[in-house]
């Protein structure tokens, strides 16, 4: 099935630093990709998606390209706030499409600190 | 648009005890996944359901784990006997498309 590898963290920065977190991917066909964030005690919330090669998807400051190329998905933000202190996890389906897309297979995770 | 709603947001039972979680999804949305998501990890899943069908519950254990969505809407995800290594969050999500949109989560504790 389809697999994502996603960079170990913790990551800890200071308000207003640049973030990436990389995600690698490996996939049969070209499924949506997606980043999800986590924020303590919560649930998963969508982040943003991408749909096809160079693709970015964006959201709240965050962007992520669809690189077909190098099957990579990163996550940058130009200036991170502590708000964005959460987890970060990049996913992508199991399912080829259709009407039904399988489970979503998730990266370990990826935790980010910001200090003001 | 309302979210995915879970119920109860926390449990704490003793371990050999019988529990139960609620997931009502996103309104029109046929497909339902039960995942869960253990401390430090993403989350796996458990059972998926097309209306009210389970069409993947290869992941479920099916010795003490049950799930059920009647009508093709709410759906219950049952426990019994929990185990302390039961002990996790428990995730419900929805989708009618390729974006699964997730409920705020159960997060069980076995003593």
């Amino acid at each position: 099935g389809n697999s994502v590898t996603q960079m170990e963290g913790p990551v800890t920065l200071s308000e207003e630093a640049f973030l990436t977190i990389n995600c690698t991917y490996t996939a049969t066909g070209y499924p949506s990709l997606f980043w999800y964030v986590q924020y303590p005690g919560e649930g998963l919330q969508l982040l943003l998606k991408a749909t096809k090669a160079d693709d970015k998807g964006s959201n709240k400051g965050f962007e992520a390209t669809y690189r077909k190329e190098t099957t990579s998905f990163h996550l940058e933000k130009g200036s991170v706030q502590v708000s964005d202190s959460a987890v970060y996890f990049c996913a992508l389906p199991d399912g080829a499409g259709g009407t039904s897309y399988g489970k979503l297979t998730f990266g370990q995770g990826t935790i980010l600190t910001v200090h003001p | 648009e309302a979210g995915v709603v879970q119920s109860p947001r926390y449990k704490i039972i003793e371990k050999k005890q019988p529990v139960a979680f609620w997931c009502n999804p996103i309104s029109g949305h046929n497909t339902l996944y039960w995942y869960l998501q253990n401390l430090g990890q993403g989350p796996e899943l458990l059972i998926r359901y097309e209306n009210e069908e389970a069409v993947d519950d290869s992941q479920l254990p099916k010795d003490r784990f049950s799930a059920e969505r009647l009508k093709g809407v709410d759906s219950t995800l049952k426990i019994q006997p929990a185990e302390l290594g039961d002990s996790a969050v428990y995730l419900c999500a929805s989708s009618t498309g390729d974006t699964q949109y997730f409920g705020p989560g159960t997060r069980l504790t076995v003593l």
